[in-house]
């Protein structure tokens, strides 16, 4: 099936920093990717729709100012949770669209972010 | 709003059979999706129904849809020990459950 891989796996921060986490379609051209974050024992939340060439479409209380969302081309989208706090530690799971008729997505193997 | 509903949690012996439910409330999706996610891990895609089907087959998986009762059922024949994850189950690409935590018992 479709790869879809992340980068970092894992990262450490302090808080006040940013940290950017990229998504990558290995085999396969995306022209929409979704970025979601998954707390602890609870389900995924999407957080942005990031469609190749356009501005992501965030879902309802996320702060596009607060994560930050490129997607540069048909192979890469990028999240970048900006002046990060603890409260931000989480799990950033993104997938990308591969049909657009059966709607499958198919997901990276997230990011762990822990900010101290 | 649209949601989809789900058990928490599944205890099951190994060998026997695991089955998930899942009840869901937007009448209009098209594909109803099981995914499996390991633990620390990604979201594996398990298997996909189209709406128009009741069932459908794939080696040890077998989906049920209820599209009257929006229900939506996995069943997991002879259960292994690697089938220990949670299972979401998710409709119309965006709306996850909250997932099904199977453990299996020895």
């Amino acid at each position: 099936g479709a790869v879809v891989s992340q980068h970092p796996s894992w990262v450490i921060c302090k808080s006040g920093t940013s940290v950017k986490i990229e998504c990558r379609s290995l085999d396969f051209q995306a022209t929409t990717m979704f970025w979601y974050r998954q707390f602890p024992k609870q389900s995924l939340m999407l957080m942005a729709t990031s469609n190749e060439g356009s501005k992501a479409t965030y879902e309802q209380g996320v702060e596009k100012d607060k994560f930050l969302i490129n997607h540069a081309s048909l192979t890469l989208s990028t999240l970048t949770v900006t002046s990060a706090h603890p409260e931000d530690s989480s799990f950033y799971i993104c997938s990308a669209r591969v049909d657009r008729v059966q709607e499958t997505q198919y997901f990276g193997p997230g990011t762990r972010l822990l900010v101290l | 709003g649209e949601d989809v509903e789900q058990s928490l949690f599944l205890s099951v012996r190994e060998g026997d059979s695991s089955v998930i439910n899942c009840t869901y409330t937007d009448s209009s999706s098209t594909y109803l999706y099981w995914y499996k996610q390991e633990p620390g891990a990604g979201l594996q895609l398990l298997t996909y129904i189209f709406s128009n089907m009741d069932m459908k087959q794939d080696q040890r998986l077998t989906v049920l849809l209820n599209k009257k009762d929006k229900h939506l059922s996995l069943r997991i024949a002879d259960t292994q020990t690697g089938d220990s994850a949670i299972y979401f189950c998710a409709e119309n690409k965006i709306i996850f459950g909250k997932g099904t935590r199977l453990h299996i018992l020895p």
